[in-house]
């Protein structure tokens, strides 16, 4: 069965202060690897999707790698705007468009 | 261009009731697909739509259910609800089944009193 496990699940920074957050992740046959932003009471918001082991993309401040075994979410000077739940996903090959998702990390950015 | 829209946005029942909840995809988008966000659980798959067939489905009861119609628009049901139905339900779309970027509308946020 597909699993996902964000860590931490939590996590207080200050404006300024890069962070990383952590996807790790078993999936029979990667199709690909997922990455939305939550608001509280809106939908996921599509960020990225990583495809192979090595690949990188970067959106303003966010940075997203993928390995065969995790993913990270790199957070370069957050801003207060950063703040929401970040969430990851994977897409099994076999699975059509399911995904399955991690518990997500919910980030606080103060000013 | 449009995004995902759902309807209602908020929606209150009583035990036993049934509800449908309905889901307009992006333009040209075929693929629909719908989940179940609680607290407890966090996001978990219902079921995918692609031209009109169910083409996968999660570990939830027959009383979830769901359909596309030639337009691509979904619908889900939901009968006889129980208090732990209570959730906001979320329909995403994308144009294909390849592992293409998958995009979520606002949700519907179901209460079962």
């Amino acid at each position: 069965e597909d699993q996902v496990t964000q860590s931490p699940e939590a996590l207080r920074l200050q404006e300024g202060e890069s962070s990383s957050l952590n996807c790790s992740y078993t999936v029979s046959g990667l199709r690909g690897l997922f990455w939305y932003r939550q608001d509280p009471g809106k939908g996921p918001e599509f960020l990225f999707t990583l495809y192979s082991a090595g690949e990188e993309k970067e959106k303003e401040r966010l940075k997203a790698t993928l390995t065969k075994k995790e993913s990270f979410l790199h957070i370069t000077a957050p801003k207060p705007e950063d703040s929401a739940t970040y969430l990851c996903a994977v897409q099994a090959a076999a699975a059509g468009n399911k995904l399955t998702f991690g518990g997500g990390t919910r980030v606080l950015v103060k000013p | 261009k449009a995004g995902v829209t759902q309807t209602p946005r908020y929606l209150i029942k009583t035990r036993g009731q049934q509800v449908t909840l309905s889901c307009s995809p992006i333009s040209g988008h075929r693929s629909v697909s719908w989940y179940q966000q609680t607290p407890g659980q966090g996001l978990q798959f219902l079921f995918e739509y692609f031209s009109e067939t169910q083409r996968n489905k999660g570990n939830f009861p027959g009383r979830f259910s769901g359909r596309q119609f030639s337009n691509s628009r979904s619908e889900m049901n939901v009968s006889t609800l129980e208090l732990g139905d209570s959730a906001l339900y979320l329909c995403a779309s994308s144009y294909s089944r390849q592992g293409t970027e998958q995009f979520f509308g606002p949700g519907t946020r179901l209460t079962v009193l």
